[in-house]
């Protein structure tokens, strides 16, 4: 079974300041890897997603994160943090080979910055 | 592109009462959408899979005589609480998918439907 782990529950940084989010999956298969943020009472807003080809994926609002297959991880990444980017992050996993997959995700990671 | 939408936003209602909370894609078509529940400060539990024309597929330990899922066109799933209670309080999010368009299998999310049961 496919599983996710993001291993800080809680991360401040100053604004400005670079920022990584810690995202570790469990899969047998190729996996889709996707992050998601989450701002208080909101749904989730798709940041980006791993699918295949360039390791280094390019995300919305300036977010990056490293698809590192050796380490079974996918950290997101930001050079610079704005005041707007606290929010709550969701790291997830999707299966590559079936057709009516669902995802699983990761326990989250809240975003807190600081002035 | 790949908007979801979900009605209401809020929503509360006395314990034995049924609530029914829609969601729509509002600018594709959605063979599959997914539900699922937050509780206060933790991730999302998939409840269940709707398929489009089928019958829904309920993740374990999830009443399906409780949350009643319909998906009757490709653009509409509803989700009905049926008799609610206090402990089914919590923040119910669907989400999307078109695979025909989209082989990686990427959900869109609504926005969320807040339930109070008092």
């Amino acid at each position: 079974a496919q599983s996710v782990t993001q291993p800080d529950i809680h991360i401040t940084v100053s604004e400005g300041a670079s920022l990584e989010l810690r995202c570790n999956y469990s899969y047998g298969a190729t996996p889709y890897l996707f992050w998601y943020v989450q701002s208080p009472g909101q749904g989730l807003q798709l940041l980006l997603k791993y699918f295949s080809g360039d390791t280094l994926v390019q995300g919305i609002k300036g977010f990056e994160a490293e698809f590192k297959r050796s380490q079974s991880s996918f950290n997101l990444r930001k050079p610079s943090v704005h005041w707007s980017d606290a929010a709550e992050y969701f790291c997830a996993v999707g299966s590559a080979n079936n057709a009516g997959n669902m995802l699983t995700f990761g326990g989250g990671t809240r975003l807190m910055v600081k002035p | 592109g790949a908007v979801v939408s979900q009605h209401p936003s809020r929503v509360i209602c006395k314990s034995g009462t049924s609530v029914k909370i829609e969601c729509r894609s509002l600018d594709f078509q959605a063979t599959t959408m997914f539900w699922y529940r937050q509780f206060p400060k933790q991730s999302l539990m998939l409840m269940a899979t709707s398929n489009e024309g089928s019958k829904a597929t309920y993740e374990q330990g999830v009443e399906k005589d409780k949350f009643l899922i319909n998906h009757a066109s490709l653009t509409l799933s509803t989700l009905t609480v049926t008799s609610a209670h206090p402990e089914d309080s919590s923040f119910y999010i669907c989400s999307a998918r078109e695979p025909a368009q989209d082989i990686t299998d990427t959900q869109y999310f609504g926005p969320g439907t807040r339930l109070t049961v008092l």
